[in-house]
């Protein structure tokens, strides 16, 4: 059964602060990683999606990273804002006939005005 | 406008009484599925399909069962609802093959008294 992990599960950064969030699997053979928000009572909205292939994809201020060999991805955003408070999730979508999508239990972030 | 409809928002019912929970994606999207979304133990996949006709388990199928029949619907029964369904659901739906980014739905509250 593959795993997801997301440290931590809370940050809280002043307004205008760069900042990273971490994302570690277990499956070696994961055909794509996702990076989501979701907004209290709200549905997740996906924000970049990076395939098993590609090191990176980018989205404004945002930026995620993957590194298959250490089982790793990392959303960096840029300048953040308050209204960039949400919690994020991270999701990895397994290839090879079996296309289970493991999540993360997320980081919730607070942007301090 | 693209997007995924799950209906009905709220729902409370008693044990026993069959469910259905309605899920409507409009971007003819091969894959879809449906997840639980419970406090501590973060989101997790309950069934998910590759097409029409083609469904299979997630990692907490017991008690839910799913049809395919068209494209575009994808519907999450509850037989026999017992408490420990009381969650909040959502439906999601994506391309195969090639652009898998996830679009999901506002989700469902179940309360099973």
């Amino acid at each position: 059964k593959q795993e997801v992990t997301q440290i931590p599960a809370a940050l809280s950064v002043p307004e205008g602060e760069n900042l990273v969030l971490n994302c570690s699997f277990t499956d070696s053979a994961i055909y794509n990683l996702q990076w989501f928000r979701q907004d209290p009572g709200k549905g997740l909205t996906s924000l970049l999606l990076i395939q098993s292939s590609q090191r990176e994809q980018t989205s404004g201020r945002l930026n995620a990273s993957l590194d298959k060999s250490s089982g790793r991805s990392t959303l960096y955003i840029a300048a953040s804002q308050p209204g960039d408070s949400a919690t994020y999730l991270c999701a990895e979508f397994s290839g090879a006939g079996s296309y289970q999508l493991t999540f993360g239990k997320g980081t919730k972030l607070s942007v301090i005005p | 406008e693209a997007q995924v409809t799950q209906n009905p928002r709220y729902l409370i019912t008693v044990t026993g009484k069959k469910l259905t929970v309605t899920c409507s994606q409009n971007m003819n999207h091969e894959y879809m599925s449906w997840y639980r979304q419970d406090p501590g133990l973060g989101l997790r996949q309950i069934y998910y399909s590759m097409n029409v006709e083609v469904t299979d388990k997630g990692d907490v199928p017991e008690g839910y069962k799913v049809s395919r029949k068209e494209k575009r619907n994808f519907p999450l029964i509850l037989e026999s609802p017992s408490p420990n369904q009381t969650s909040l659901y959502f439906c999601a739906s994506g391309l195969v093959g090639s652009d898998e980014k996830l679009f999901f739905g506002s989700g469902t509250q179940l309360s099973v008294l």
